[in-house]
């Protein structure tokens, strides 16, 4: 069973540019969960998401940023117009339905914004 | 959610126990205690959860006080490879699902 997989690794943008960060789940996966973590600093919570529905945006800056998780494909991590800071390594996280804290993570996608 | 406290750092002989101490002295009655490890530059892997009973799996055990107020993850045989930041997180399994971490434990496992 493979596991989260996020793409592309390692993303370069210059400013005022759009950024797309994919996470595809776990197989049997309905959860997905995004995190950031800017440089030196904690993992901060984004977003959670189930298919076609985003259950909680608590953690997402107001401005730029979105997030989406379609019936079918990989979930969707937008950035428009991106800053310097907003460079910084993008987790996504996937659990399966009932199991609310067993998140099993992807390898991230390290942002740099130039 | 309850709040943690973890010791900054923890150095730990290869080959030797480590011993994670988190306080969590505000947990109520249906909160979990959930540990994670971050390796460098990967993504947080999840490595055990109990509610009020010892656990134990294939990566380690997770030892919880009888009045639930602290718990140590315990590494039984630490490799190199165990260098990681550990991260103790108390929170309710069903009623929300963002993880919350704190600053968690810098542990180095030296040969």
């Amino acid at each position: 069973n493979a596991g989260v997989m996020q793409n592309p690794r390692h993303l370069v943008r210059r400013r005022g540019q759009e950024a797309r960060l994919r996470c595809s789940p776990m197989k049997g996966h309905s959860h997905v969960y995004w995190y950031r973590q800017l440089p030196e600093e904690g993992l901060k919570f984004m977003v959670y998401l189930q298919k076609e529905n985003i259950i909680d945006e608590s953690g997402m800056p107001k401005e730029r940023f979105s997030a989406e998780f379609p019936k079918e494909g990989p979930s969707i991590l937008r950035i428009q117009q991106v800053v310097r800071g907003d460079s910084a390594a993008y987790f996504c996280a996937s659990s399966p339905p009932g199991t609310a804290y067993e998140q099993y993570f992807g390898p991230g996608t390290r942002l740099t914004v130039t | 959610d309850a709040k943690t406290t973890q010791p900054t750092s923890m150095d730990c002989a290869e080959g030797r126990a480590a011993n994670l101490p988190c306080n969590h002295s505000t947990i109520s009655g249906n909160e979990y205690v959930y540990w994670y490890r971050q390796i460098h530059s990967q993504g947080p892997q999840y490595i055990i959860h109990g509610l009020k009973n010892n656990e134990t799996n294939e990566m380690a055990s997770l030892i919880i006080t009888e009045d639930r107020k602290s718990s140590t993850l315990i590494l039984p045989h630490a490799t190199l490879r165990d260098t990681a930041v550990y991260y103790c997180i108390v929170r309710v399994r069903w009623g929300g699902n963002k993880l919350v971490f704190g600053a968690g434990t810098i542990l180095r496992v030296k040969s």
